[in-house]
């Protein structure tokens, strides 16, 4: 399967800890994007990379979150000093440039304890 | 944001068509009309999505209103599967952006 994969599927934390998340989008897919869901909500999106270029960056992302992906591959999501607010699950998409079909993971669920 | 209206729930009988709304009063000229569905711990996965016509494809069709101003998926015979959330979600053209999912609509899917 070449779908988009997040790694972990699951971390648990202690409140103040800093945590990265990765995804690997599917290859050639020059789109990454970053969403969090918390329950019983859609996602929100987080920040979005056009090859290794980070072009938008939503309000939600505070300056405790930041995300890189150098070589315009794969991608990480760090949070420091985590705080019980940030338990969500983080969904990682990818999707062509121009194409109308994003793809996400499975997600990447977090709790900070 | 590009806000869309649809209910918080809906049911079906297995094996029956489904016909789920969406209401987006205020679209575009432009914007098309995109829908995701998200099974239980998995991401969302993109449906369908259509700008002015009618739109069939091997998971759906989507029917929209001659006006715009509303659209409804429609599942022709539901399985246990189908059993998600719906997001219906307009999208500016040529777009990069991102998705705004709203709420979305829980379909449970009765055997």
């Amino acid at each position: 399967d070449t779908g988009v994969s997040q790694d972990p599927r699951h971390k648990i934390t202690k409140r103040g800890q800093n945590v990265t998340f990765r995804c690997d989008p599917i290859s050639e897919h020059n789109r990454l994007y970053w969403y969090r869901q918390t329950l019983g909500q859609g996602p929100e999106f987080l920040t979005y990379f056009q090859n290794e270029a980070q072009l938008e960056k939503s309000r939600l992302l505070s300056d405790r979150f930041s995300a890189e992906r150098p070589k315009g591959s794969f991608s990480t999501l760090e949070i420091q000093r985590t705080e019980q607010g940030d338990s969500a699950m983080y969904l990682c998409a990818s999707s062509f440039l121009g194409g109308f079909e994003a793809f996400f993971g499975q997600g990447t669920r977090l709790t900070v304890v | 944001d590009a806000k869309t209206t649809q209910p918080n729930s809906m049911e079906s009988n297995e094996e029956e068509p489904v016909h789920l709304p969406c209401n987006h009063s205020t679209i575009s000229g432009t914007d098309y009309i995109h829908w995701y569905r998200q099974l239980p711990s998995q991401g969302p996965e993109y449906v369908i999505h259509g700008l002015t016509s009618n739109v069939n494809n091997r998971m759906a069709s989507l029917a929209i209103a001659e006006d715009r101003k509303s659209s409804t998926l429609i599942l022709h015979r539901a399985t246990l599967r189908d059993a998600a959330v719906y997001y219906c979600i307009r999208r500016f053209p040529g777009s990069a952006r991102q998705l705004t999912f709203g709420s979305g609509t829980q379909l449970t899917v009765l055997p």
